[in-house]
């Protein structure tokens, strides 16, 4: 079974709308963390923001914040004010505490942010 | 200062050859890590080493060795390259092996292989 599934492939939004990126994920550990991040055209992977499973409230960083549905096991990423500088191929990653401690990612959702 | 590098960021060579890609971070982190992203741009953790210490060896072609000289730098050597083994390939360190810390990545380096 696939760790992380991330089901948009292409998404497009007008710049300054808010946008919401899925992530669902798949794991019997209870201590996991979650992360979210972006990756431009020019090809660096950036770090976004961060949710461990035992955080009582979402995390918030900047316009980033992350919707965190431990029942539902899924870990939105909402883009607030969107900017063109947001298109970029996005990823979500788990990482399990108990469980070797392996990352895993995504197959990641492409942004484009349209003026 | 560049957190994490890589070097070559480009390397393009024959099928059989050796290569090496090297990696250093002056983050002062314990964990390093490998990732191979492929051309559809899904990315697979291939090592991991802790305080120079090999903890994640996923089920790569042996192939592939990695060599942690120090805490702050993992090479990767590849012998016999093959046309499947062109992607893009990252290094990356986190400040510990603890799963709560987000890793940091290099800019990455593009392997081509004819």
């Amino acid at each position: 079974a696939q760790k992380i599934t991330q089901t948009q492939p292409g998404m497009f939004v007008q710049e300054k709308e808010a946008v919401t990126l899925d992530c669902t994920y798949d794991t019997s550990d209870p201590s996991y963390g979650l992360f979210w991040y972006k990756q431009p055209s020019s090809g660096e992977m950036i770090f976004l923001i961060y949710q461990g499973s035992y955080d009582q409230q979402n995390a918030t960083e900047g316009r980033y914040s992350l919707n965190f549905q431990k029942a539902r096991k899924s870990a939105n990423l909402v883009i607030s004010a969107s900017q063109l500088g947001d298109s970029a191929m996005y990823f979500c990653a788990m990482r399990e505490f108990n469980t070797g401690n392996q990352f895993y990612f995504g197959t990641g959702t492409s942004l484009t942010v349209i003026p | 200062d560049t957190a994490v590098s890589q070097t070559p960021k480009y390397l393009v060579t024959q099928m059989g050859n050796d290569k090496s890609i090297k990696c250093e971070q002056n983050l002062g982190h314990d964990t390093m890590y490998w990732y191979k992203q492929d051309s559809k741009k899904f990315l697979k953790i291939m090592f991991s080493y802790n305080n120079k210490e090999l903890i994640i060896n996923e089920t790569v072609p042996n192939r592939f060795s990695p060599k942690s000289p120090d805490k702050a730098h993992l090479n990767l050597h590849i012998n016999s390259l093959e046309l499947g083994d062109s992607a893009v390939y990252f290094c990356a360190s986190s400040r510990k092996w603890r799963a709560d810390y987000e890793q940091y990545f290099g800019p990455g380096t593009r392997l081509t292989v004819t």
